[in-house]
Parts: structure tokens; C-alpha cells; sequence
């Protein structure tokens, strides 16, 4: 089975200033997506990034971008320009490549809470 | 277009008394899955439906918990005999598919309190 890690439970940072979320997931499969969503506190789960394991490029959403590092099974989210809406829970998420027995369930990490201080 | 709507939005119940929870997916999409997030934390998988196929119901947590679809329609997710332990937010997400770079569009979750 597979998990997902994000060993920081809360993380800060200035408006306008740059912030990194790490995620770090296990798995033996080498075909998988990867994704960022972030929660704000309306509840309505929010996709911010997606990452294919099978792309060497590292995705990029104008002030997001990724850190994919697959032998090293880690997925960090950076955050540029930080603005006082990118203040919400982000969670790190896999998601098998192929469907199978997993049927594109989402498996989650326990999620950062991100202030950002004006 | 519309989203992924829930109802109720904010739930309150007995400890004892069954709930259901409604699910209303994006018109057109297949694949239906429903979560359940404990205060403070990740969300975990709990049943998924898709089409007409049987569902994948290997991360409901007791057997106090059952979901149905119709077709490619509604979902509802029925908890009988409520525990305290069942006070979370249930979070109902839809697709194109379970396969390939499909998205899955999140509804606004419907947040159970067992008192």
C-alpha cells in the first residue's frame, strides 16, 4: 500500500515571500500522479499541482512549482510571491497510474496548515 | 457548469441514530468516490463507484457504513448507529474516470457531528 508523509503540521511565511512544503510518499509502483491540493477553510478541496511520475519536468502553475525527486520519493510545493489567499491546509496526494485494484483512489498525507502574515 | 453538491452541509445526530449523506457528481462523470476527513487531518478513502460496475467499498470502516449510486447519478452514504468516532467531515469527489490524468472535482463535504 502506499502512504504519503508531510512532516510539517504548520508552516509560515511573509506575504510576498517564498515558501516550500514537503511531502515525502512510499510506493513500489513506478507509474503514479502526484498531486498538491490545498483546503481552505470553506472546506472545498482545491487542486493546485499535478505531477506525473513519468515526466522528468517539473510542473509549474504560475506562483506554484514542484520538486519531484522519484528515486528519492519526495514532492515539495513551492510557493512564490505568497498572497494572503494562498493561506489554507495543503495536502500532498497519490493516485496509482493505471487504475487497478486502487480504482484512482486518492491517497492522502495529514496536510500544512500555511499562515501567511501580511 | 455546476460543481459536485453535498447535502446537508452541517449535519448534527445522536449517538444511535442513522444518518444518510447525499452526493450529487458532475453531470457525465463515472466515477464516484466518497472520503471522510477527521478534524485536523488527511482525507481517507472510503467506497468508490463507477458506472454499473460493483463498488469498491474496501475502505469503509465498519459495517455500520453503506453507499449506493444510480447509475451515474446521485450517491448516498448511509451510517447506521452512529458513534462519537463517525463526527468528521464526509467529502464526496467525482471524475471522468478512475484512470489516466482525470481530476477529481471535490464537493464542499457534509460535516457529521455525533453528540
Amino acid at each position: 500500500a502506499q502512504t504519503v508523509t508531510q512532516s510539517q503540521p504548520e508552516m509560515s511565511v511573509q506575504e510576498a515571500e517564498t515558501v516550500t512544503l514537503s511531502c515525502t510518499y512510499d510506493t513500489s509502483e513506478s507509474d503514479y500522479y502526484l498531486f498538491w491540493y490545498k483546503q481552505p477553510p470553506s472546506r472545498q478541496m482545491i487542486l493546485v499541482i499535478r505531477q506525473e511520475a513519468y515526466k522528468q519536468q517539473n510542473a509549474t502553475e504560475n506562483r506554484f512549482s514542484v520538486n519531484f525527486q522519484k528515486a528519492a520519493k519526495s514532492f515539495s510545493l513551492k510557493i512564490s510571491d505568497s498572497q494572503l489567499g494562498d493561506a489554507a491546509m495543503y495536502f500532498c496526494a497519490y493516485r496509482s497510474y493505471a487504475g487497478g485494484t486502487s480504482y484512482g483512489k486518492l491517497t492522502f498525507g495529514q496536510g500544512t496548515i500555511l499562515t501567511v502574515h501580511p | 457548469g455546476a460543481g459536485v453538491s453535498q447535502s446537508p452541509s452541517n449535519k448534527v445526530t445522536e449517538k444511535g441514530k442513522d444518518v444518510e449523506l447525499r452526493c450529487d457528481p458532475i453531470s457525465g462523470h463515472t466515477a464516484l468516490y466518497w472520503y471522510r476527513q477527521r478534524l485536523g487531518q488527511g482525507l481517507e478513502f472510503l467506497i468508490y463507484f463507477q458506472g454499473n460496475s460493483a463498488p469498491d467499498k474496501s475502505g469503509l470502516p465498519s459495517d455500520r457504513f453503506s453507499a449506493e449510486r444510480t447509475g451515474e447519478s446521485v450517491s448516498t452514504l448511509t451510517i447506521q448507529r452512529t458513534q462519537q468516532e463517525d463526527s468528521a467531515v464526509y467529502l464526496c469527489a467525482s471524475s471522468e474516470g478512475p484512470q489516466g490524468p482525470y481530476e477529481q472535482y471535490f464537493g464542499p463535504g457534509t460535516r457529521l457531528t455525533v453528540t
